[in-house]
Formats: C-alpha cells, sequence, structure tokens
C-alpha cells in the first residue's frame, strides 16, 4: 500500500523556521495538504494543494513542492505552533486518501 | 457555520459492530462528500472512506470487507458502521467534510471527534 513518511519529531526555538517534510512516490501527481493537530483537538487544515493557505491561516505557514517531496514551512514559529502535524495525499490514481505518520513540531 | 458533530457508544464488545453517526449543523449534507478518519490513541490518522450525499461510496482498501458508510439526507446526518472489531479497531473516530477541487479532494472541516474503545 502507499506511504507516506514523515520525520517523527523536528524542534526549534522561537522566531526560527521549522521545516516539515513528507516524502512519496505520487506527490508529483497528487497534491499534499497539510493538518495542525493540538492535543485533545480535531486536526486543521493549514495548507491544501500544495502551497495554498486556508482562509484563517497565518502567513506565516507556508507550503512547496519538489519531485516526491513536499515541505511545510513555518517562518518566525511560535509557542503556540507546537502541535502535531500530518500530510495528506491520495494514490496515484487519486482514489483513495493517505496520511503521513504525523510530525511532532517541539518549541524550544 | 458548519459543525460537524459525532456520537454514538463509546464501549462496543470485540466481534461485534461499531456503529456511529456524524450530523452536519449549520449547512446542509447535499452536494458534499462526507469522510470517517480514525486515530489511535497516540498513534496517526487513518482515512476510513467517504460517501456522496447521493450515496455512492469510497472505502480504504484495508478496511473495505468490514465498513458501510451510509447517509440520510433527511436528518443531514451520515453514518459508519465496522463490522468484526477488535481491539485494534480503538481510536478516536472523526468525521469530516470534504473537499473537491477538480480531481483533487481534502479535508476541510473536522468534528471534534468520539473515542470508541473495544473492549469486553
Amino acid at each position: 500500500s502507499y506511504e507516506l513518511t514523515q520525520p517523527p519529531s523536528v524542534s526549534v526555538s522561537p522566531g526560527q523556521t521549522a521545516r516539515i517534510t513528507c516524502s512519496g512516490d505520487a506527490l508529483p501527481k497528487q497534491y499534499a495538504y497539510w493538518y495542525q493537530q493540538k492535543p485533545g483537538q480535531a486536526p486543521v487544515l493549514v495548507i491544501y494543494k500544495d502551497s495554498e493557505r486556508p482562509s484563517g491561516i497565518p502567513e506565516r505557514f507556508s507550503g512547496s513542492s519538489s519531485g516526491t517531496t513536499v515541505t511545510l514551512t513555518i517562518s518566525g514559529v511560535q509557542a503556540e505552533d507546537e502541535a502535531d502535524y500530518y500530510c495528506q495525499s491520495a494514490d496515484s490514481s487519486g482514489t483513495y486518501a493517505v496520511f503521513g505518520g504525523g510530525t511532532q513540531l517541539t518549541v524550544l | 457555520q458548519v459543525q460537524l458533530q459525532e456520537s454514538g457508544p463509546g464501549l462496543v464488545k470485540p466481534s461485534e459492530t461499531l456503529s456511529l453517526t456524524c450530523t452536519v449543523s449549520g449547512g446542509s449534507i447535499s452536494s458534499y462528500y462526507w469522510s470517517w478518519i480514525r486515530q489511535p490513541p497516540g498513534k496517526g490518522l487513518e482515512w476510513i472512506g467517504y460517501i456522496y450525499y447521493s450515496g455512492s461510496t469510497n472505502y480504504n482498501p484495508s478496511l473495505k470487507s468490514r465498513v458501510t458508510i451510509s447517509v440520510d439526507t433527511s436528518k443531514n446526518q451520515f453514518s459508519l458502521k465496522l463490522s468484526s472489531v477488535t481491539a485494534a479497531d480503538t481510536a478516536v473516530y472523526y468525521c469530516a467534510r470534504v473537499r473537491w477541487e477538480l480531481r483533487y479532494w481534502y479535508f476541510d472541516l473536522w468534528g471534534r471527534g468520539t473515542l470508541v474503545t473495544v473492549s469486553s
């Protein structure tokens, strides 16, 4: 079955830039989406179609794509950004949704 | 503002069928796709399947043999049934709205989730 691979954890100091990657063979054909999940809460969409930002999401959140890897970038990280982040995409046919294993972002 | 709310038993016995309902409020269930996603305690997200308001469905191949998703437009609700459950099905179950853009789709609105524990 198709898999998306994320690093288990990323740590940054406040004000620095955090980059979370997600790799998958079908990413050149399928868009990626990013969700933020804080403890005890439901996931929230922060990036869609690789790099689009939903209304209400701060500008410090951005996304990019290169080949089989997509990247979520959080510029000027704030303490409130500490959360788990999940990438999501689809298999090469676009039929089934797949999530990455999640990355725990720690703000030191 | 559209909101989703999951409901159903929090405890299910092994080998029985898990049943959950998602109620859509603040908007119509029509013209959208709706999905179920789950998350075992301390683990990642797993897509279960989706349904269109007309009733057409699409399921995760790994769960397809045990899953049924249905919709009741008169009640603005859609439901999940997962049969022959085991402890591995213990998870927080989320309902979510599916957003389609051309042939691409994702989850733009989520319910708060409900924990279902499988135990005797």
